[in-house]
């Protein structure tokens, strides 16, 4: 089964500093999404990303797909201490409706 | 902008009772699903549904789970007889189609907790 692997786990970072996310498939993606969780919260989407190559970006926020659609890279310039939260990829399979998620990563901003 | 709501926020069960979670999907949204996530795991997808029938479920979903649209707005999720294993927080979820081009939007989830 295709499993998402999300990596660093956990991430602290000083205010005004870039990160990076990666979210790593065992199999083609068809389609990529990136979701923040405030702890106890829902998932706010961000992102979604399809095409191989494809990158987008929002505010201080930038999603990237390799072109084997097997990796994808969610990067935060001068992160701030609203970036706070956990960070889950998710990906679908053509022809199903469900969504499986990465294992998430935890990022804590420090003023 | 528009939001899926669920209701309540927080629900405590005696293990055994039956418990329904409510949800109110995005208006012009046609499908609709259910997740959850035990604490400190990975969000789990349990059950999609459109026009009214389950289009997919997972494992987890057996017969102790069922869902239902009673009304227009409305979308339930029913344990029938929960176990302390139930425990999780429950996302339902919408999305305006059921393939790639469109995302599915979360509610805020309700947390269940069985005693």
């Amino acid at each position: 089964s295709q499993e998402l692997e999300q990596s660093p786990q956990s991430l602290i970072v000083q205010e005004g500093k870039n990160l990076t996310i990666n979210c790593t498939s065992s199999k083609t993606l068809y389609g990529l999404y990136w979701y923040k969780q405030k702890y106890g919260e829902g998932l706010i989407f961000l992102m979604m990303l399809q095409k191989g190559g494809e990158e987008k970006s929002h505010e201080k926020i930038t999603a990237k797909l390799d072109e084997k659609k097997q990796q994808s890279s969610l990067h935060i310039t001068a992160s701030q201490p609203s970036h706070a939260g956990i960070y889950l990829c998710g990906a679908d399979r053509s022809g199903t409706y469900k969504y499986i998620f990465g294992t998430g990563t935890r990022l804590k901003v420090l003023a | 902008e528009p939001e899926v709501t669920q209701t309540p926020s927080h629900q405590v069960t005696q293990m055994g009772q039956e418990v329904i979670l409510r949800c109110v999907p995005i208006s012009n949204h046609l499908y609709f699903y259910w997740y959850r996530q035990i604490l400190g795991q990975k969000v789990e997808f349990l059950v999609s549904f459109y026009n009214n029938e389950i289009s997919e479920k997972s494992e987890i979903f057996d017969d102790q789970f069922s869902v239902e649209r009673p009304d227009g707005s409305n979308f339930t999720l029913k344990i029938r007889s929960t176990k302390l294993e139930d425990s999780a927080m429950y996302f339902c979820a919408s999305s305006e189609w059921g393939d790639s081009k469109q995302p599915q939007h979360f509610g805020d989830g309700t947390r269940l907790s069985i005693l």
